[in-house]
């Protein structure tokens, strides 16, 4: 079944940039999306098509998508961007949608 | 305003069953493909089943066989019916509407919590 891979935690000092990573083979052929999760809360879609934002979602919030690699980046981080992050696609071989395992952004 | 409201959720002993329950409101419910995504305590999300809108359906290799979902478009709901509950299915369920032509989840319900132990 097809693994998406994330690094456990990123920290981040505010007024920075957050890249959170996502691998997985050949993930550049495949649509990645994201999700935010602060504590004791639903997901929330923050990106979706490797680099799309729903309305409402701060323009800091970007994403980009090649080879084995997605990337979500979160610009100016406040501390209020303190979640955890899920990258998700869909595995049209097996008809699975996966998950990667989460990282969670610390502000420092 | 999109709304999922999960319900059904409990404390069940190894072996038994639980049926949650997914009420929506908000937009065109027979028009849109539903799944379920569990989150055990302090772990990640796991995609768990989905039903389509011409009642497709597709399971996690983790639940093949043992949970059954289902759809009643005129009451704008979809179910979970899990049997042959193991510890291991302990965690929170979340019901979520797909976007992204099938490919994401655009609106989460809050969470029901499944709790499997003697």
């Amino acid at each position: 079944s097809y693994v998406l891979t994330q690094p456990p935690s990123v920290s981040v000092a505010p007024g920075q940039t957050a890249r959170i990573t996502c691998g997985g083979n050949n993930i550049g052929s495949k649509s990645v999306h994201w999700y935010q999760q602060r504590p004791g809360q639903a997901p929330v879609l923050v990106v979706y098509d490797d680099s799309d934002r729903p309305s409402g979602i701060p323009e800091r919030f970007s994403g980009s998508n090649s080879g084995n690699t997605a990337t979500l980046t979160i610009s100016r981080v406040e501390a209020g961007d303190e979640a955890d992050y899920y990258c998700q696609v869909w595995d049209s071989s097996s008809d699975h949608w996966v998950f990667g395992g989460g990282t969670k952004l610390t502000v420092l | 305003e999109v709304q999922l409201v999960e319900s059904g959720g409990g404390l069940v002993q190894p072996g038994g069953s639980l049926r949650l329950s997914c009420a929506v409101s908000g937009f065109t419910f027979r028009t849109y493909d539903m799944h379920w995504v569990r989150q055990t305590t302090g772990r990640g999300l796991e995609w768990v089943s989905g039903i389509g809108t011409a009642g497709d359906t597709y399971y996690a290799d983790s639940v093949k066989g043992r949970f059954t979902i289902s759809r009643e478009d005129a009451e704008n709901s979809f179910y979970l019916q899990m049997n042959s509950l193991r510890a291991g299915d302990t965690a929170v369920y979340y019901c979520a509407r797909v976007g992204c032509d099938g490919d994401c989840y655009d609106y989460w319900g809050q969470g029901v919590l499944v709790a499997v132990s003697s």
